[in-house]
């Protein structure tokens, strides 16, 4: 059984239209989180939901809206899709949310490679 | 300015030698760190997490904690031609802040 799983693992678009990935997890875990890994493998975090509610909100432009309709499932929604938006975006579940001393192991779905032409 | 620095690399190693992998970050206030395997193509999975001072020892690999220097390092003895990936190191501060990676190749 997959624990984290991602749809599409591949999209191909054209600059300008709107695109959304989808997230699940089945591991029973509280916090999810969205990802995303440059051509250069830097991997930074965008968003994270705990119980359906945000509390990572990273800089990122307002195109990109995630959404959470349970804690199973975390989406991310891409508007006005740019060249610069091409990356490997991944998403994670934890048991828990980070706490400062805490580790707690993130598990990464297999990814979501955008190509924007 | 990069929280959290790593060599690239790449660093290549002959079978059964020791790797070494160096990180270094900026938050003086970091208490736990982790450190991820990425093979090509693949998602990254988590090798160890260590939060105290000194070593930590799993199997072949041992990661080593110094606070004060604000360095994490991880060893990989005895290395083997499927430890070729790029690892990422991985500072806890309320959020996992990634270094680039340092993509490791182990010749046979």
């Amino acid at each position: 059984d997959t624990a984290v799983s991602q749809t599409p693992k591949y999209l191909v678009t054209q600059m300008g239209n709107d695109k959304s990935i989808k997230c699940e997890q089945n591991l029973g875990h509280d916090t999810m989180y969205w990802y995303k890994q440059d051509s250069k493998k830097f991997l930074k975090i965008m968003f994270s939901y705990n119980n359906k509610e945000l509390i990572i909100n990273e800089t990122v432009p307002n195109r990109f809206s995630p959404k959470s309709p349970d804690k199973a499932h975390l989406n991310l929604h891409i508007n006005s899709l740019e060249l610069g938006d091409s990356a490997v975006y991944f998403c994670a579940s934890s048991q828990e949310r980070i706490n400062r001393a805490g580790g707690e192991t993130q598990y990464f779905g297999p990814g979501t490679r955008l190509l924007v032409l | 300015q990069k929280e959290v620095e790593q060599n690239s690399g790449p660093l290549s190693v002959p079978e059964g030698a020791i790797a070494s992998l160096n990180c270094t970050y900026s938050d003086r206030g970091s208490q736990s760190f982790f450190w991820y395997r990425q093979y090509s193509g693949k998602s990254p999975e988590l090798i160890m997490f260590i939060y105290s001072n000194g070593d930590k020892e799993d199997g072949r690999f041992t990661a080593q904690l110094n606070k004060a220097s604000q360095y994490v390092s991880l060893l990989i003895r005895d290395s083997q031609p499927s430890d070729s990936a790029t690892y990422l190191c991985a500072v806890n501060d309320y959020k996992l802040s990634f270094g680039a990676g340092t993509t490791v190749t182990v010749r046979a």
